[in-house]
């Protein structure tokens, strides 16, 4: 019973160079969440996806950021010309349809992408 | 925007001491969750409460959820070494029509247990 999985787990990249992170959620959830937190600071919301939907993006800066969830394979938060602000860990959090129906909010999350720019 | 303020920020307890932390907010939430980060992990959830005024146990952790729903709290009872971490609340406020379910999380309170 596999949790959320993410890749890779440590990400370095020059300045100008793009990023992409995956998260495969949990069997059976079809909602999912990625969040930034920078060093000693708590977790804050970036975009929301269903299956081929962005639900909503209000967290995300507008510009070099995009997310995505395909019908198949994991979700992608890509980064374009990262900049040394980018450095952050990104988490994926996901969640079964029926909580949201239910309104109970559980989130569940993955180990996360440690990204480095130099 | 939505802020929740966690106190204390960091904590250094004695091994078997209980342990109380908590969050308030100004905005009301539908639902206040616990989680646990270890360094280099993602947060494990702990504890969920979905109503106001509801008290929820998981082994030595209780949690409660405030009655003007604006404020929860965690303890922690009888605190071994594999406490050490750093537990976040977090807050859920769910905005009708738009469909959106993004948490906002506190900063985090920095457990340390000395044996």
């Amino acid at each position: 019973n596999a949790g959320v999985m993410q890749n890779p787990r440590h990400l370095v990249r020059r300045r100008g160079q793009e990023a992409r992170l995956r998260c495969s959620p949990m069997k059976g959830h079809s909602h999912v969440y990625w969040y930034r937190q920078l060093p000693e600071e708590g977790l804050k919301f970036m975009v929301y996806l269903q299956k081929e939907n962005i639900i909503d993006e209000s967290g995300m800066p507008k510009e070099r950021f995009s997310a995505e969830f395909p019908k198949e394979g994991p979700s992608i938060l890509r980064i374009q010309q990262v900049v040394r602000g980018d450095s952050a860990a990104y988490f994926c959090a996901s969640s079964p349809w029926r909580v949201q129906r239910e309104g109970r909010g559980e989130q569940f999350f993955g180990p996360g992408t440690r990204l480095t720019v130099l | 925007g939505q802020q929740l303020n966690q106190s204390p920020q960091s904590m250094f307890i004695q091994e078997g001491e209980d342990v109380s932390m908590n969050c308030t907010s100004s905005s009301i939430f539908n639902t206040w969750l616990w989680y646990k980060q270890d360094p280099g992990e993602g947060p494990v959830l702990l504890i969920a409460l979905y109503k106001a005024g509801e008290l929820t146990s998981n082994g030595r952790l209780t949690a409660q959820f405030g009655i003007t729903r604006k404020d929860s709290f965690l303890n922690i009872s009888a605190s071994i070494p594999s406490d050490v971490g750093i537990y976040f609340c977090a807050g859920l406020r769910i905005y009708s029509g738009a469909g959106s379910y993004q948490l906002t999380f506190g900063k985090g309170t920095k457990l340390s247990v000395i044996p």
